[in-house]
């Protein structure tokens, strides 16, 4: 069975320091892991994701992660934090390319302080 | 143009109402989602449905039944409503693996 754990349920950073979102999953096959993000009272948008290409994945808004097998782990970063990145984000598993089934983790609050 | 849209955006009712939210999606996408998040922002998936036939029903109280008259549209209706429904039940739509939420909507049981 797939599961995903996000460490940290709040993330402060200051204004320009670095972002890290910790994920971490598991999954019987080989993943396919996303990254949303939650602007208050708003839907999900995808951020970035990752489908068994490049280990290092680029996304919107100057976001990344890397996919790391060895560590089960799919860590969302961003080299400067901006006022603007003040959102819920959420970590996602699914088993590949034609299942419908995704598993969110319970989110990260991330506040930027300034 | 919006993507996903859902109707309506709140939802205030009392104990043991039917009510019923509506998704539309204009992506032209195969697959629909419903989810649930509460309170502390979990997000759990409800059901899936793809070219209009249900594929995923996860463990759902029987009170809530989806129905897609097309592609294009996936509802959402829910019999007895009870205090722990609410919640805010988000649509989403896929074409592979990418996600498209709806903005949400806001349900409030009374």
């Amino acid at each position: 069975a797939q599961s995903v754990t996000q460490l940290g349920s709040h993330v402060s950073v200051s204004e320009g320091a670095l972002v890290l979102l910790r994920c971490n999953y598991s999954s019987s096959v080989p993943p396919y892991l996303f990254w949303y993000v939650q602007y208050p009272n708003q839907g999900l948008q995808l951020l970035l994701k990752y489908t068994s290409a490049a280990t290092l994945v680029k996304g919107i808004n100057g976001f990344e992660a890397e996919f790391k097998k060895s560590e089960t782990s799919f860590h969302l970063t961003k080299p400067s934090a901006h006022m603007s990145d003040a959102a819920e984000y959420f970590c996602a598993v699914s088993e590949g390319a034609g299942t419908y089934k995704y598993i969110f983790g319970t989110g990260t609050r991330l506040k930027v302080l300034a | 143009d919006t993507a996903v849209s859902q109707t309506p955006k709140y939802l205030v009712t009392q104990m043991g109402n039917d009510k019923s939210i509506k998704c539309e999606q204009n992506l032209g996408h195969d697959t629909m989602y419903w989810y649930k998040q509460d309170s502390k922002k979990f997000l759990k998936i409800m059901f899936s449905y793809n070219n209009k036939e249900l594929i995923i029903n996860e463990t759902v109280p029987n009170r809530f039944s989806p129905k897609s008259p097309d592609k294009a549209h996936l509802n959402l209706h829910i019999n007895s409503l009870e205090l722990g429904d609410s919640a805010v039940y988000f649509c989403a739509s896929s074409l592979g693996e990418t996600q498209y939420f709806g903005p949400g909507t806001r349900l409030l049981v009374l």
